[in-house]
């Protein structure tokens, strides 16, 4: 079974300050997913990396793919209060890849203090 | 659009009673997935349903847990039986298979509690 490992689990900084969270497996995966879930909501899908080495933005955020598949971290720069949340991982196990079955990492807290 | 809708939102039962929970996923989207969630952790796959194919239930923890899909729309998750571990917060997601890789729209999730 392919696992997928988050760190830290948790997570408690001031505004302005940068972190990096990160998700790591020994198994390659097709592809892999950051999601970031709110109180009382569903996860809602950030980013998708699928290439080896793939960096992508998405404003104050940077994610990574690891060059063999098996890891990636998420950057934020600048953090705002707005950036709290439980941050997910989600892994597409080449196994399964034509079915969408995604394993999950069990998640970061990330609390910003004003 | 509509996104995924889930209810109820909240569902408090005791245990050893049936509980269904709805999915209402979004319109054409022929990909369907159920997960649980315990407090602030990652999500644990339960059972995936595509097209008119058999649904994959590899995921579900024992036969108390079952799930059905009907037109290849709106689907339920029944538990039978239940017992104080099922409490968690069941959330459903859908996707379409022209998205490679599935990127999947969850919704708001079921909180169960079972006293």
């Amino acid at each position: 079974t392919q696992l997928l490992e988050q760190s830290p689990q948790f997570l408690s900084i001031q505004e302005g300050e940068n972190l990096t969270v990160y998700c790591n497996s020994s198994s390659v995966f097709s592809s892999l997913q950051w999601y970031r879930q709110e109180p009382g909501e569903g996860p809602v899908l950030l980013v998708t990396v699928v290439t080896g080495g793939e960096v992508k933005k998405l404003k104050r955020l940077t994610f990574q793919f690891g060059d063999a598949r098996k890891d990636s971290s998420l950057h934020i720069t600048a953090a705002q209060p707005g950036d709290t949340g439980l941050y997910l991982c989600a892994g597409d196990p080449p196994a399964v890849s034509n079915t969408g079955k995604l394993i999950f990492g069990q998640g970061t807290t990330l609390q910003v203090k004003p | 659009g509509a996104g995924v809708s889930q209810s109820p939102s909240n569902k408090v039962t005791e245990k050893g009673k049936d509980v269904e929970l709805r999915c209402d996923p979004i319109s054409g989207h022929t990909a369907l997935y159920w997960y649980r969630q315990s407090l602030g952790q990652g999500l644990e796959f339960l059972i995936y349903f595509q097209g008119n194919s058999a649904p994959d239930k590899s995921g579900l923890p024992s036969d108390r847990f079952s799930a059905e899909r009907t037109g290849g729309s709106v689907s339920t998750l029944t538990i039978q039986r239940t017992q104080q571990e099922d409490s968690a917060v069941y959330l459903c997601a859908s996707s379409s298979r022209r998205n490679n890789p599935y990127e999947q729209y969850f919704g708001p999730g079921t909180r169960l509690t079972v006293t």
